[in-house]
């Protein structure tokens, strides 16, 4: 049971190049998300799927765009990336029942850096 | 639209002191979930504690406890006899009910450094 991983794990790219990460969770959870990270401004949502086949924009979606290939994968894409995309970046995955907000469990992280 | 301040950016404490990580919340909701999570040096995110908004019972698991307070909007996370290993990144977090699915909203953290 890996739980929820993610590739890669760092990533260098020159301004203007494209790339996806690769999230994936084996315990059957219904929703995923995508977050990043920045110094001091802890984590913030980018995108998020409530379900298979539904996603949804976050507090930060400028920039990328996802899709949650079925219910065990979800990828984030950076189309042109941009040295403000320099961020660590978290897929999380949780099961939510109607009504219940549930705890999300987190991949490892990918650590992105733009030239 | 809901928010969380965690307003201790750094806590330095020597070992076995106890120490309080504080966590103050805003939301309009009446149903809603705080969550605390740890992130050691090594990067990832460790789930500690979810509590709904109708259970206002403090929780304790071993040297960590969590007060909860609605009147003050909220959820303060302490450590007992701190330990080095306890060194970590600290976040409070919430999430409204109504949103389900929607993720949740993060306070900047807390870097607890407890120093030998």
């Amino acid at each position: 049971n890996a739980g929820v991983t993610q590739t890669p794990k760092f990533q260098v790219l020159k301004t203007g190049q494209s790339m996806t990460l690769q999230c994936a969770q084996d315990m059957n959870h219904n929703s995923m998300y995508w977050y990043r990270q920045d110094p001091g401004m802890g984590l913030r949502l980018i995108y998020y799927s409530a379900s298979e086949g539904t996603t949804d924009k976050g507090e930060v979606p400028n920039g990328y765009n996802v899709s949650r290939l079925n219910k065990r994968e979800f990828s984030l894409r950076l189309e042109s990336a941009a040295p403000s995309q320099t961020s660590v970046y978290f897929c999380a995955s949780s099961e939510i029942p109607a009504g219940v907000v549930n705890e999300q469990f987190f991949g490892p992280g990918t650590r992105l850096t733009v030239l | 639209a809901q928010k969380v301040t965690q307003a201790q950016t750094e806590i330095s404490v020597v070992e076995k002191e106890d120490v309080t990580l504080d966590c103050v919340y805003e939301t309009r909701d009446t149903t809603y979930y705080l969550f605390w999570y740890k992130q050691p040096p090594s990067g990832e995110l460790v789930f500690l504690i979810r509590r709904n908004s109708f259970d206002e019972q403090n929780e304790i698991s071993g040297r960590y406890s969590w007060n909860f307070q609605k009147s003050t909007s909220s959820f303060n996370f302490t450590i007992t006899a701190s330990q080095v290993v306890d060194s970590a990144v600290y976040f409070c977090a919430l999430s409204e009910a109504g949103g389900g699915a929607d993720g949740l909203t993060f306070g900047k953290g807390t870097h607890l450094i407890i120093q030998p």
